[in-house]
């Protein structure tokens, strides 16, 4: 079957403005978790959903951060008023047990 | 004291040599560890898991988890230059959240 897909690929966007970005996890996985990776560091944990609700979201960085999800499939992260520090990798992975998680491809975001 | 702690590195080992990739942690809870393998421009792929302490083999990699000293490791025998890449080791105690260590880079030489 098919693994994560997330999309767009690439999203370059100006500063201040809104930017979502998509994640399509592998069917059945009912945990999603969204990460941020800058350049050369490591995963930073943004949110995770349980079905679609969110038990965890300590680690969106700021209220310009938001995350939803339908049901057990789908989910967007939304970034508003972008800066150029959010300019990273957005990862994200699914899972259906608590520590095997399968990561997509990642949205790169280019912040000008 | 960071929950995970991993050298960067790069680590650069000629080809055919055994690598040796280790992580250590603070939290005793942990219970299932991990090794993720990540190429350029790619995605975190799942390398192995363990349960606790001991080891696993799978092919040319191994596992091991020593929880007495809070350190786990990941052996690669007979390394080529396909296994270049950055090695994420992962750690979780409870059933909604993965700590990962920073990954180390490593490159192995023809």
């Amino acid at each position: 079957g098919a693994g994560v897909s997330q999309s767009p690929s690439n999203k370059v966007t100006e500063k201040g403005k809104d930017v979502e970005l998509r994640c399509d996890p592998i069917s059945g996985h009912t945990a999603l978790y969204w990460y941020r990776q800058r350049l050369g560091q490591g995963l930073e944990f943004l949110i995770y959903f349980q079905g679609n609700s969110a038990p965890d979201k300590s680690g969106l960085p700021s209220d310009r951060f938001s995350a939803e999800r339908t049901g057990e499939s789908v989910s967007t992260l939304t970034i508003q008023r972008t800066q150029q520090e959010d300019s990273a990798v957005y990862l994200c992975a699914s899972s259906s047990d608590s520590y095997t998680q399968y990561f997509g491809p990642g949205t790169r975001l280019t912040v000008l | 004291q960071k929950e995970v702690e991993q050298d960067p590195g790069p680590l650069s080992v000629p080809e055919g040599a055994i690598v040796s990739l280790n992580c250590t942690y603070s939290n005793s809870a942990f219970q299932y560890f991990m090794w993720y393998r990540q190429y350029s421009r790619k995605g975190p792929e799942l390398l192995m898991y363990t349960y606790s302490s001991g080891n696993k083999e799978d092919g040319r990699f191994t596992a091991q988890v020593d929880k007495s000293s809070k350190y786990i490791s990941l052996f690669i025998r007979d390394s080529q230059p396909s296994d270049s890449a950055t090695y994420l080791c992962a750690m979780t105690y409870r059933d909604d959240k993965i700590i990962f260590g920073k990954g180390t880079r490593l490159h192995i030489l023809p």
